[in-house]
């Protein structure tokens, strides 16, 4: 199986400023025939289903505020958010899908500083 | 608009069995693989299991491989999941979770129903 693995597990950040949080692969979720990273990114607020945010490492769903990005390649991967807001205190969760079994990060919880 | 729910969950001895439902609407339910994705209470995503969109072919978890059956009514446009032999590690929401692509392979999920809290206790 491959493992996801996030840091930092919480995270403070002050309102307006920049939270990153990171997701490493334990094997390359690169498929070399397509250039494409099979990771996704999801948000999820207390008492909510998880929201999809990210897709194919960095494509931004429809809908999903542009202050959210992702970033990275193979085995290491960036969520990034570049001003925080009130309403993005959120656990985050990265997942895989290059292969079954479809696996998640174990979570990182943002918080307001 | 795409739209999941969820039912079924409810308090289950060790050892016992219950079917989950989900309900779906607003897209061409037999298109899509469709999945359970679980949550313990206070811990992160696990996902559970999967099926293609004609029902041919399935998918589980380790955890729960021989004691989760996961089906699907394309008639009904309804996904189940039948839990045998539970445990109390099996404690938790389960999600269903529509595949955003419509082909066999894993990919990402949206949208996610609400949930059904599944609650193994004595």
């Amino acid at each position: 199986d491959i493992v996801m693995t996030q840091s930092p597990d919480s995270l403070a950040v002050s309102l307006g400023e920049r939270a990153t949080i990171n997701c490493k692969s334990s094997q390359s979720v690169l498929y070399s025939s397509s250039n494409k990273n099979y990771l996704a990114w999801y948000q999820q607020k207390p008492g909510q289903p998880p929201k999809l945010l990210i897709y194919w490492a960095s494509t931004r769903e429809s809908g999903v505020p542009d202050r959210f990005s992702g970033s990275g390649s193979g085995t290491d991967f960036t969520l990034t958010i570049s001003s925080l807001q009130a309403e993005d205190v959120a656990v985050y969760y990265c997942q895989q899908y290059y292969r079954n079994p479809i696996t998640f990060g174990q979570g990182t919880r943002l918080e307001i500083k | 608009e795409v739209q999941l729910l969820e039912s079924g969950g409810g308090l289950v001895q060790p050892g016992g069995s219950l079917r989950l439902s989900c309900a779906a609407s607003g897209f061409t339910f037999s298109s899509y693989v469709m999945s359970w994705v679980r949550q313990a209470p206070g811990k992160g995503l696990e996902w559970v299991s999967a099926i293609s969109g004609r029902g041919d072919s399935t998918y589980y978890a380790d955890s729960v491989k021989g004691r989760f059956t996961i089906s699907s009514d394309n008639s009904k446009n309804t996904l189940y999941l039948q839990m045998n032999s539970l445990r109390a590690e099996d404690t938790a929401v389960y999600y269903c979770a529509k595949s955003v692509i419509a082909s066999a392979g894993p990919n990402w999920f949206d949208p996610w129903g609400q949930g059904t809290l599944v609650t193994v206790s004595s």
